[in-house]
């Protein structure tokens, strides 16, 4: 358990209406990444982020922004929700020990945008 | 680029058969390699890691070998049970320290 949650677990929205997902953590860990996970497609990532205010864009960051105003929060935002982003979410911290490095994963957010 | 292949799924077998569950990838570097497991309902738990070539990772009876020449990391079990029902994906980690995952694997034991 690397003290990942998630908020909020179940999400049903309106195409076109605003959806934020919070991810927090609990250990003080410098990365923290989002992904989505659909069939056929693995996990992709989405944002990510390296620091406070220091983020960047994965492979799918398109209709996706991202925040981190402190250490243990990383919000992810759809400003304008679609069909297409219905999926299942899910936040990692990364655990870095030497060069090595592990992502761990939260308990996912299952998001369905009619 | 970098990229992950797996078998396709589901795989369905019998308790106590041997499993085999391909995954190559396509890496510049020397990527560390991962096997995530996903139980119906959860989120991806780390299964095992290996982080350098003829490296074994194992956990909870799993085992995978990084093999460099092959660039495979196929996951093994002697003897399934029930309980190990449920999606496998494999992963690699950049240079940059980002995941490239496979699709995935569906795994069904069956009594």
């Amino acid at each position: 358990d690397a003290g990942i949650t998630q908020s909020p677990r179940h999400k049903v929205t309106e195409t076109g209406t605003p959806v934020t997902l919070r991810c927090h953590q609990t250990e003080n860990h410098r990365y923290m990444y989002w992904y989505r996970q659909d069939p056929g497609h693995g996990l992709r990532l989405i944002h990510y982020s390296y620091g406070v205010k220091d983020t960047d864009k994965g492979e799918v960051s398109d209709g996706y922004s991202v925040s981190r105003s402190k250490t243990e929060d990383f919000l992810l935002t759809l400003e304008s929700a679609t069909s297409s982003q219905t999926s299942v979410y899910f936040c990692a911290i990364s655990e870095r020990t030497g060069r090595e490095e592990t992502q761990y994963f939260g308990p996912g957010t299952r998001l369905l945008v009619l | 680029g970098n990229s992950v292949t797996q078998m396709e799924g589901p795989v369905t077998l019998s308790e106590e058969a041997f499993l085999t569950i391909n995954c190559t990838y396509t890496a510049t570097g020397y990527p560390s390699l991962f096997w995530y497991v996903q139980y119906p309902g959860e989120g991806l738990q780390l299964l095992l890691k290996a982080t350098k070539a003829d490296d074994k990772g194992s956990n909870k009876g799993f085992e995978a070998t990084y093999r460099k020449e092959t660039t495979s990391f196929h996951l093994e079990k002697g003897s399934v049970q029930v309980s190990d029902s449920a999606v496998y994906f494999c992963a690699l980690s950049s240079n940059t320290g980002k995941l490239i995952f496979g699709q995935g694997t569906t795994l069904q034991v069956k009594p």
